[in-house]
């Protein structure tokens, strides 16, 4: 069966430092990757999403960035946090090209200090 | 105007109740139609999806769709308090790589 994994799964981070938060998915090959953002009352905002190895695509313009290294490895990286960049970051898979049946890691909880 | 709407709640109703939480959209594309349970400070977990319109059952779960209306619905059978959860409601158009969320119902089912 298919398992995600995301770490860390909570961290506080000074105003300024870097980041780097990392996904991988198990018992797939070749899957759509998602990073997410999810601030109280606000719902799911779509951070980054990779249909393959080096393919990403940015939603939202900000100091976030994200890598796909490998096949099922997706990480999302900031050189330099700020304030704002504090909420419930998820990462997400799916292996179907219609989006239908997409999954959800436990997700990671980001102070910025 | 957002592309799937969804009531914040939060919707209390006591133990055993039945139910209904509800979307709506606005793209006629849309035609996978999603519900997540979340937990709090936990990841939504796909509870159920169906494709196009009619009812999908699962347990004490119903999903309902009318796409002439525009119209999501996700139907619990005797509620029970581990029920409590935020639900999210979720529609993808054919080929496209992302589905479009709603903001979540906070439900809370008390003993």
């Amino acid at each position: 069966s298919q398992t995600i994994h995301q770490w860390p799964a909570t961290l506080v981070q000074p105003v300024g430092s870097p980041l780097s938060l990392e996904c991988t998915v198990e018992g797939t090959s070749n899957p759509n990757l998602y990073w997410y953002r999810q601030a109280a009352g606000r719902g799911l905002q779509l951070l980054f999403y990779s249909v393959g190895i080096g393919q990403i695509s940015s939603e939202v313009p900000q100091n976030l960035s994200a890598s796909r290294p490998q096949d099922r490895q997706f990480i999302l990286s900031s050189k330099k946090l700020l304030l704002s960049d504090s909420g419930f970051y998820l990462c997400a898979w799916t292996a179907d090209v219609s989006g239908n049946t997409i999954y959800f890691g436990e997700g990671s909880w980001l102070t910025v200090v | 105007q957002k592309e799937v709407e969804q009531d914040p709640g939060p919707l209390s109703v006591p133990e055993g109740a039945i139910v209904s939480l509800n979307c709506t959209y606005s793209n006629s594309a849309f035609q996978y139609f999603m519900w997540y349970r979340q937990y709090s400070r936990k990841g939504p977990e796909l509870l159920m999806y169906t494709y196009s319109s009619g009812n999908k059952e699962d347990g004490r779960f119903t999903a309902q769709v009318d796409k002439s209306s525009k119209y999501i619905s996700l139907f619990i059978r005797d509620s029970q308090p581990s029920d409590s959860a935020t639900y999210l409601c979720a529609a993808a158009s054919g080929g496209s790589y992302i589905p479009t969320f709603g903001r979540g119902t906070s439900l809370i089912v008390h003993p």
